[in-house]
């Protein structure tokens, strides 16, 4: 069935890079995704990239899409401590846009 | 000038109760979607609509009514509350299959 795995939670130290992890299972899935929610607050779409390609880099975030492993990571450089959130991976199952989220792994960036 | 806004913002009700949350966007997007974030944080969709036309149901109760009057607007009724109704509810739209959806800052439902 359709799943998607991230770890729950990730510390970092401001200037560090983070790697967020995730693993899906749906092969089919054309486009992959990176959400962010921030406290109190809906997501919000940081970036996707279409399941033929394995990079794609914007700006501090870069993602990486291993299709064979179906491991999809995001990383961000020189972490902010605005970039604390709630990241959530996302693949999209079944057509009309449903997505499935992962549960979403928590980043805490510490001075 | 908020794209997508739900109402109300935060809902604390009785058990057994009814009771509605409001969603709307001003993105002219054709589709438009409920999800419900557990206290985990888990998050999973519950229904879609497609230009008024239900697209998506997924496995949730039947005390659980969506009704779209319009393709900007996506209510949600709520029958006969439970305890496990408690989480926090998101509305969201899209337009096209590009799977970028645009979220509301969610309705916190409290059922006691």
């Amino acid at each position: 069935g359709e799943d998607v795995e991230q770890s729950l939670f990730l510390s970092v130290r401001e200037g560090d890079s983070s790697v967020i992890n995730c693993t899906y299972t749906d092969s089919s899935s054309t486009y992959l995704y990176w959400y962010k929610q921030e406290p109190g607050a809906g997501l919000q779409l940081l970036t996707y990239i279409f399941s033929n390609m394995d990079m794609k880099q914007d700006q501090r975030l870069t993602v990486l899409l291993n299709k064979k492993d179906k491991h999809l990571s995001l990383r961000i450089a020189d972490t902010q401590t605005g970039d604390s959130a709630i990241y959530f991976c996302a693949e999209s199952s079944g057509g009309y846009n449903k997505l499935i989220f992962g549960a979403g792994t928590r980043l805490a960036v510490h001075p | 000038d908020t794209a997508v806004s739900q109402t109300p913002k935060y809902l604390v009700t009785q058990m057994g109760n009814d009771k509605s949350i409001k969603c709307e966007q001003n993105l002219g997007h054709d589709t438009m979607y409920w999800y419900k974030q557990d206290s985990k944080k888990f998050l999973k969709i519950m229904f879609s609509y497609n230009n008024k036309e239900l697209i998506i149901n997924e496995t949730v109760p039947n005390r659980f009514s969506p009704k779209s009057p319009d393709k900007a607007h996506l209510n949600l009724h709520i029958n006969s509350l439970e305890l496990g109704d408690s989480a926090v509810y998101f509305c969201a739209s899209s337009q096209g299959d590009l799977g970028k959806l645009f979220f509301g800052s969610g309705t916190q439902l409290s059922v006691l």
